[in-house]
């Protein structure tokens, strides 16, 4: 069965930091791989998808950016953290709908 | 443009009362639809889905949404709720191939003993 991993699960980070998020597929090849935020009390919003390998295509323009190395891996990173950059971050992959990640609760102070 | 609208922001329900979440959408195509729930501090876990076929569909936990195309809704539904049931509920349309689908902006349901 397909599993997505996402982590970590909560962080907290000054303003001006950097940032790396990952989420890794396993039982599948060649996912389509998305990135998503949720701001509190708001909807989901889509930051970032991929494709394939090397493949990224982003949504909003903001202070993020997407890597895709491995085929079933996929990283959120950002230079220097904002305050508005806290959020609810969810990994997913498609098939039919989505298959999400248990998310990450990022707090920038 | 496409949208997908969820009225209620908060509900609250006594514990074996029946649940309507409501969601109208705006799309341009044939309209892939779901639902799905997220417990606090979780992810986003799908409850049912509906492609084409049978408007009524059956979901998980004993959920069912009925796509009325002439509305443009797809209001899920549950005869009983349970306490576990206390959570977030995102509506959300797609299309079959492509990658972007559209959220609701979620209904927080309470459930009172």
């Amino acid at each position: 069965s397909q599993t997505i991993h996402q982590w970590p699960a909560t962080l907290v980070q000054p303003v001006g930091s950097p940032l790396s998020l990952e989420c890794t597929v396993e039982g599948t090849s060649n996912p389509n791989l998305y990135w998503y935020r949720q701001a509190a009390g708001r909807g989901l919003q889509l930051l970032f998808y991929s494709v394939g390998i090397g493949q990224i295509s982003s949504e909003v323009p903001q202070n993020l950016s997407a890597s895709r190395p491995q085929d079933r891996q996929f990283i959120l990173s950002s230079k220097k953290l904002l305050l508005s950059d806290s959020g609810f971050y969810l990994c997913a992959w498609r098939a039919y709908g989505y298959t999400f990640g248990s998310g990450t609760r990022l707090t920038v102070v | 443009a496409q949208s997908v609208t969820q009225p209620d922001i908060h509900i609250t329900v006594s514990e074996g009362a029946s649940l309507e979440l409501r969601c109208n959408y705006s799309y341009g195509a044939t309209p892939y639809l779901f639902w799905y729930v997220q417990s606090p501090g979780q992810g986003l876990q799908l409850l049912l889905k509906y492609f084409s076929g049978d408007t009524l569909v059956q979901g998980i936990k004993g959920f069912e949404a009925e796509f009325k195309r002439s509305q443009s809704s797809f209001n899920l539904r549950k005869p009983s709720v349970h306490w576990s049931d206390a959570a977030e509920y995102f509506c959300a349309v797609g299309p079959n191939t492509g990658n972007q689908f559209y959220f609701g902006t979620g209904t927080s349901l309470t459930v009172i003993p």
